[in-house]
This record gives C-alpha cells, sequence and structure tokens, in this order.
C-alpha cells in the first residue's frame, strides 16, 4: 500500500529566510502528487500537483515543489517566506491505476514563521 | 459559490448515540470524499463517491456508512459512536478523481 512521510513535524524559520519542507511516498510506477496548505480552523487548500510533464510545478505565492522519481520524493521549497505562509503543510499521493481516488495523506508538517 | 459546505460545525455526542454528518458542493463535481483528521496522522479516507450512486470505502470505514443523496450532496452517518469516533471530519470533491479536492470548513465531533 502506498504511504507518505513527512519527515518534519514543525519547521520554525525566520521571516524571509527559505524553507523545505521534506515529502517522501513509497515506490510506485506513477504518481500524482499534490501539496495542500491547512489554515486555523479551516480545510484543506490546494497548493501545488504533479500529474504528469515537468517535474518542477510552482505555486502562485512562490512555492515550488520538484518531483524526483528515483527517489520518491516529492519536497516543498520557497526562497523567502513570509508570516502570513505560518499553516501546516500536507504531501498527498494518488495512485492513477485506481483513478486517483485514494488520496494517501502524510502527516503534516507545521510551519511556524518568526518575525 | 458556497463550494463545499458542512453540516453541523461542532458536535458532542454521546457513547452510543447516532448522528449524520451533512455535505453539499456545488461546483458540479463527480466525486466526493469524506476524511477524518486526527493530529500526527493526517488525513484519512473514511468513504469515497468517485460518481453519483457509487460508493467505496477508504483506509478507515468501520464504524461509518454514507449515502450519495444526488450529485450534491454525501452524507456520513455514526450509527452507534464511540470516543474513538472523536475526530475532525472534512469532506471535499473533486472534478474527477485525480485531480484537485476541494475541502469543506470540516465538523468537529467529540464523541463523551
Amino acid at each position: 500500500a502506498q504511504s507518505v512521510t513527512q519527515l518534519d513535524s514543525q519547521v520554525p524559520v525566520f521571516e524571509e529566510a527559505p524553507v523545505e519542507l521534506r515529502c517522501n511516498y513509497s515506490s510506485s510506477v506513477s504518481v500524482y502528487l499534490f501539496w495542500y496548505v491547512q489554515y486555523p480552523n479551516q480545510g484543506l487548500q490546494l497548493l501545488l500537483k504533479y500529474l504528469s510533464g515537468s517535474t518542477l510545478v510552482e505555486s502562485i505565492n512562490g512555492f515550488e515543489a520538484e518531483f524526483n522519481k528515483s527517489q520518491t520524493s516529492f519536497h516543498l521549497r520557497k526562497p523567502s517566506v513570509h508570516i502570513s505562509d505560518t499553516a501546516e503543510y500536507f504531501c498527498a499521493v494518488s495512485d492513477p491505476h485506481t483513478g486517483g481516488f485514494k488520496t494517501i495523506f502524510g502527516a503534516g508538517t507545521r510551519l511556524f514563521v518568526k518575525a | 459559490n458556497a463550494g463545499v459546505t458542512q453540516t453541523p460545525k461542532f458536535q458532542v455526542l454521546k457513547t452510543g448515540q447516532s448522528m449524520t454528518l451533512q455535505c453539499a458542493q456545488d461546483m458540479n463535481h463527480n466525486s466526493m470524499y469524506w476524511y477524518r483528521q486526527d493530529p500526527g496522522m493526517g488525513l484519512r479516507l473514511i468513504y469515497y463517491s468517485a460518481s453519483e450512486g457509487t460508493t467505496d470505502k477508504g483506509e478507515v470505514p468501520n464504524g461509518y456508512n454514507v449515502s450519495r443523496l444526488n450529485k450534491r450532496e454525501f452524507s456520513l452517518r455514526l450509527e452507534s459512536a464511540a470516543p474513538s469516533q472523536t475526530s475532525v471530519y472534512f469532506c471535499a470533491s473533486s472534478p474527477l478523481g485525480y485531480n484537485e479536492q476541494f475541502f469543506g470548513p470540516g465538523t468537529r465531533l467529540t464523541v463523551l
């Protein structure tokens, strides 16, 4: 069965510093990959996704993630974080062979941006 | 558009009571999902409905039932609530399975 590991449960970082949130998944021939963000007391919102094509995907607010098939990783990066990026971030994987319906989420990484 | 709406927002039950969580979406999506979120465990899929008229088990279906009432609505029922079902429940929808999912605001359920 597919699994997702987010290697850090909490990441504290100063404002304007770079950040990387790590995500590894168990091997599969092909996968769909997602990063979602959850602000306090809200539902999850999609940050970015990889379905196929270019291995580097970007979001509209400066985050990017790179699909690395050989290392089965999909790490999320931002070169300069803002206070408003404080949230919990979830990496997720789904299997196209099952129609992509059964999405597996990681345990989440809480990003805390300090002034 | 309201997106995905869930009712109620909060609920406290006693062990053995039953209740139904309601979910509706106005985006004309085909697929709908129910998840539970527990601290340190991320989201776990309870049930999903790939399209109107179909439902399938997810990762943690025991103790739950679902109904896809029509294309818009997907309800989750707890027949006999247990303390282990204390959690935050999220409903989501997507145009198709492999697309992004759109989440509702969640229902915080406590079972005493």
